[in-house]
């Protein structure tokens, strides 16, 4: 049962778009919603998180937009850039059960120069 | 220099052989883990050790197996029992509650 649904699979965007991959999930209990960016043949790198008390968390061009009531959570890359072209993760962490993360199936993100 | 190493990067053995996968961290975090990732898949969970001499089962363990005799330290050895054992391989670790999981640069098992 996949628990954190990730979509689109693939996303292509011209240099200086916005890049939007959403995620949904089943689990109230979900404590922390990282997401994470992998590049080909390396280990995933946590890009930004949140928390579900929070609505909206900036870094840099990444944006997680949060909407608890729809279960619901974005990754917003403003400004893409072809250096953001990678597998981008969502993940969703529950705290009483060993930190275990859940992970959405991936978006694969091709930012055209 | 802080961080998670997996060793060695590529691995390949033949069929019905056993193998080991290391996987070492100088952050002194409590918890580690190992995931599997498939082609254009997403990451499963293998097993995961909160503490030293402790470990549990996550949601695809059955061919593996893992030991924590270190806090540093948190080898998987693949079986022979794995079915499909080529996969891309990553251990991660992390301090604790309300703590993100990090990443090692993974190791990529081809079994032929």
């Amino acid at each position: 049962q996949q628990q954190v649904k990730q979509s689109p699979q693939s996303l292509i965007v011209q240099k200086g778009g916005i890049s939007i991959i959403n995620c949904a999930y089943e689990n109230t209990a979900f404590d922390y919603f990282p997401w994470y960016q992998q590049f080909p043949g390396k280990g995933p790198a946590l890009l930004i998180a949140i928390r579900p008390d929070v609505s909206e968390k900036k870094e840099g061009r990444f944006t997680i937009s949060f909407n608890k009531s729809a279960k619901q959570f974005s990754l917003h890359i403003m400004d893409s850039q072809p250096g953001d072209s990678a597998t981008y993760f969502c993940a969703a962490l529950t705290y009483n059960a060993g930190n275990m993360l859940t992970f959405g199936g991936g978006t694969r993100l091709m930012v055209k120069p | 220099d802080g961080g998670i190493t997996q060793s060695p990067k590529y691995l390949f053995r033949k069929e019905g052989q056993n193998v080991t996968l290391s996987c070492e961290q100088n952050l002194n975090h409590d918890a580690m883990y190992w995931y599997r990732q498939d082609p254009g898949q997403g990451l499963r969970l293998i097993y995961y050790s909160q503490i030293v001499n402790d470990f549990q089962k996550g949601d695809i363990a059955e061919g593996y197996s893992v030991s924590r005799e270190k806090k540093e330290s948190f080898p998987l050895t693949v079986t022979s029992a794995q079915k499909n054992p080529t996969a891309f391989y990553l251990c991660a670790s992390s301090s604790g509650w309300g703590k993100g999981q990090y990443f090692g640069p993974g190791t990529r098992l081809t079994v032929t």
